[in-house]
């Protein structure tokens, strides 16, 4: 099974403050990675898409890049409405796997 | 509008079994592969399973810690989906979503708990 370490586990940041967030896969996964946003109580939503492609409707201020093994989710700057908890996924193969999330709380 | 409806959780002892469903709308279900995946209280996403569409073949793939003992099947007379739950560990306690991988549709989830 393709391991997903991602981090950190969790953040202060201000608002306007830019984010980074890392997954690596214990082997290649070319680009077949998503980035989810989760709110509490909420299910997840999509920001990122093969590792770098914009997923309709979310905001520019979120990026992705990476490729391979390596992969990072970037916010330029952070909103209020940003403060939740990101995670990877990857689904180059089965059994597709989470990395196990970054909580991003207000500083 | 796009819609995923999942129902059938609740309250089950260890050992015991449970039937969750997946109603969607809004969308072609036969095309589309089926995912179940869940979230522990306090805990991270977990991968479940997926079913693929009847014209990819129908086969369903589980995680490990499920194998065996979870079965997904679709109905798509029904545009429904399902997860049979059998021999229920503690550790299976969590928040249940159906999602659609392919087009980022999730259901809202349904809470199993398995408790004596």
């Amino acid at each position: 099974d393709i391991q997903m370490t991602q981090s950190p586990s969790s953040l202060s940041a201000s608002v306007g403050d830019r984010v980074t967030i890392t997954c690596r896969a214990s082997q290649g996964i070319r680009n077949d990675l998503g980035w989810y946003q989760q709110k509490p109580g909420k299910a997840p939503k999509r920001l990122i898409y093969a590792a770098s492609s914009f997923q309709s409707g979310v905001p520019s201020r979120f990026s992705g890049s990476g490729s391979g093994t390596e992969f990072t989710l970037t916010i330029s700057s952070l909103q209020p409405e940003d403060f939740a908890t990101y995670y990877c996924l990857q689904h180059n193969s089965n059994p597709l796997t989470f990395g196990g999330g970054t909580k991003v709380e207000i500083k | 509008e796009v819609q995923l409806v999942e129902s059938g959780g609740g309250l089950v002892k260890p050992g015991g079994s449970l039937r969750l469903s997946c109603a969607a709308s809004g969308f072609t279900f036969s095309d589309a592969w089926m995912t179940w995946v869940r979230q522990a209280p306090g805990k991270g996403l977990e991968w479940v399973g997926r079913i693929k569409s009847k014209t990819d073949g129908g086969t369903a793939d589980y995680a490990a810690p499920v194998q065996g003992r979870f079965t997904i099947s679709r109905d798509d007379s029904k545009n429904t989906l399902y997860l049979q739950m059998n021999s229920l560990r503690i550790e299976d306690t969590a928040v249940y979503y159906c999602f659609v991988w392919y087009f980022d549709y999730w259901g809202q989830g349904t809470l199993v708990t398995v408790s004596s």
